[in-house]
């Protein structure tokens, strides 16, 4: 079954729009998960280290200020892109650590900016 | 810099035949390779892993070799089923897999089975 639930699974929305995507750890409690981007012909990319309970890791290149990350609790992460364009539609994925095991991820969220 | 490269985008291989699929890294700190599998609109899952004390791992019809003088490895698929037609993905990690560190992908190789 699922370890990695993400949600939605598609998103379509206006230019300027905020959009918030979720992502639960459905079997165990993760103190560490990670946000993925990945753009069409190209590899996943990390954009963020997401820390429960503390502030987030971003990657060189990618705006804290654009990219909210948010992991209040040890089986919730969220990425809110913020004033949305569409150079920022993109596929965005989550990933949990779980210690010791390879990283489970969600099934994605496609999102598009009109 | 692409830190992990997959240089085929597509291979063709027939139902029956063995699959393989190769992968170059560049950072010698890489010590844990990682081989996912991905299906359209689904996210990547976990297929094989091997850390860098090893040189082969095996499970069922999956083995990945791994040769660190060359920052090479390899996936091998033996016998190809048509279930196995899908995106697969090499990541490579430099905190021994199971750390608090993102991986690093490569661009992805589609493998097409063939009847």
């Amino acid at each position: 079954g699922a370890v990695v639930s993400q949600h939605p699974s598609w998103v379509i929305c206006k230019s300027g729009t905020s959009v918030k995507i979720e992502c639960r750890s459905l079997d165990f409690q993760a103190t560490t998960m990670f946000w993925y981007r990945q753009f069409p012909k190209q590899s996943l990319m990390l954009m963020a280290t997401s820390n429960e309970g503390s502030k987030a890791t971003y990657e060189q290149g990618v705006e804290k200020d654009k990219f909210l990350i948010n992991h209040a609790s040890l089986t919730l992460s969220t990425l809110t892109v913020t004033s949305a364009h569409p150079e920022d539609s993109s596929f965005y994925i989550c990933s949990v650590n779980t210690r010791g095991q390879p990283q489970h991820f969600g099934d994605g969220t496609r999102l598009s900016i009109l | 810099d692409q830190q992990v490269k997959q240089n085929s985008p597509s291979l063709s291989v027939q139902e029956g035949r063995i699959s393989i699929l190769n992968c170059d890294y560049t950072n010698s700190m890489f010590d844990y390779f990682l081989w996912y599998k991905k299906y359209p609109a689904e996210g990547p899952t976990f297929l094989i892993s091997i850390s860098s004390i090893k040189d082969k791992n095996e499970d069922g019809r999956f083995t990945v070799f791994l040769n660190k003088s060359a920052k090479h490895l390899s996936l091998h698929i033996v016998p190809s089923q048509p279930g196995d037609s899908a995106v697969y993905f090499c990541a490579a990690s430099a905190w021994g897999g199971g750390g608090a560190d993102g991986l690093t992908f490569g661009k992805g190789t589609h493998l097409i089975i063939q009847p």
